[in-house]
């Protein structure tokens, strides 16, 4: 079965220290992956996606991913976080044989950035 | 472009009564998600339409939801009769192609809650 995984309900982190948010999946060939972030009362909005190339894919607000496909894991990364920062935040994949943009999420991560 | 629309954005109703959850895709996008988002199941895809056309209904959950697209610029999604474990968030997004590399953008969602 196709699924992503995300093994932190919630990462805290100080501000201005580097955040990462953990992402593995288990799709059948290689997959297209995302990042999306929902902020209160608000829709999810996309922060990037790894399509192919470079392993480490740049995104909005500051936000980079490592793709691992020996490790089938879509790390989200930020070398200094924001207050601002905290949300909730999606991993999601894209089976490239889904035959349209199918999205698979996984559970979510609550970041938390304390002053 | 003023994103995704939808309406309601929170709708409290009684069990049995019917309820009709409004979206306006992005201009120009061709594809159309809805999505129910709960605690316990996280984000589900419930049906997904490609020009105006339902093309994937199987996360639809039983028969009592239907939803349609009468035109590029407007989508419903109805429950009849509602019951108490409909109470979720429904998110509508869109996107511009329907291919797997492609981002989705979302609405702000439409809290539900059924009494």
């Amino acid at each position: 079965a196709q699924s992503v995984a995300q093994p932190e309900d919630q990462v805290n982190v100080a501000e201005g220290n580097p955040l990462t948010v953990k992402c593995t999946y288990s799709v059948s060939g290689n997959p297209y992956l995302f990042w999306y972030v929902q902020y209160p009362n608000r829709g999810l909005q996309f922060l990037l996606k790894y399509i192919t190339g470079d392993n480490l894919v740049k995104g909005s607000y500051g936000f980079e991913a490592e793709f691992n496909k020996s490790q089938t894991s879509f790390h989200l990364k930020k070398p200094s976080a924001l207050v601002s920062d905290s949300a909730l935040y999606f991993c999601a994949v894209s089976p490239q044989a889904g035959g349209y943009n199918k999205l698979i999420f996984g559970a979510g991560t609550r970041l938390a950035v304390h002053p | 472009d003023a994103g995704v629309i939808q309406s309601p954005r929170h709708e409290v109703t009684e069990m049995g009564q019917e309820v009709t959850l409004r979206c306006k895709p992005i201009s120009g996008h061709d594809y159309l998600f809805w999505y129910r988002q709960t605690m316990m199941r996280g984000l589900e895809l419930l049906i997904y339409f490609n020009n105006n056309v339902p093309i994937d209904d199987s996360g639809m959950p039983e028969d009592r939801f239907s939803a349609k697209m009468p035109n590029a610029s407007f989508s419903t999604l109805k429950i009849q009769p509602s019951e108490p474990r409909d109470s979720a968030v429904y998110f509508c997004a869109s996107s511009l192609t329907g291919g797997e590399e492609s981002e989705q953008f979302f609405g702000p969602g439409t809290r539900l809650t059924v009494l």
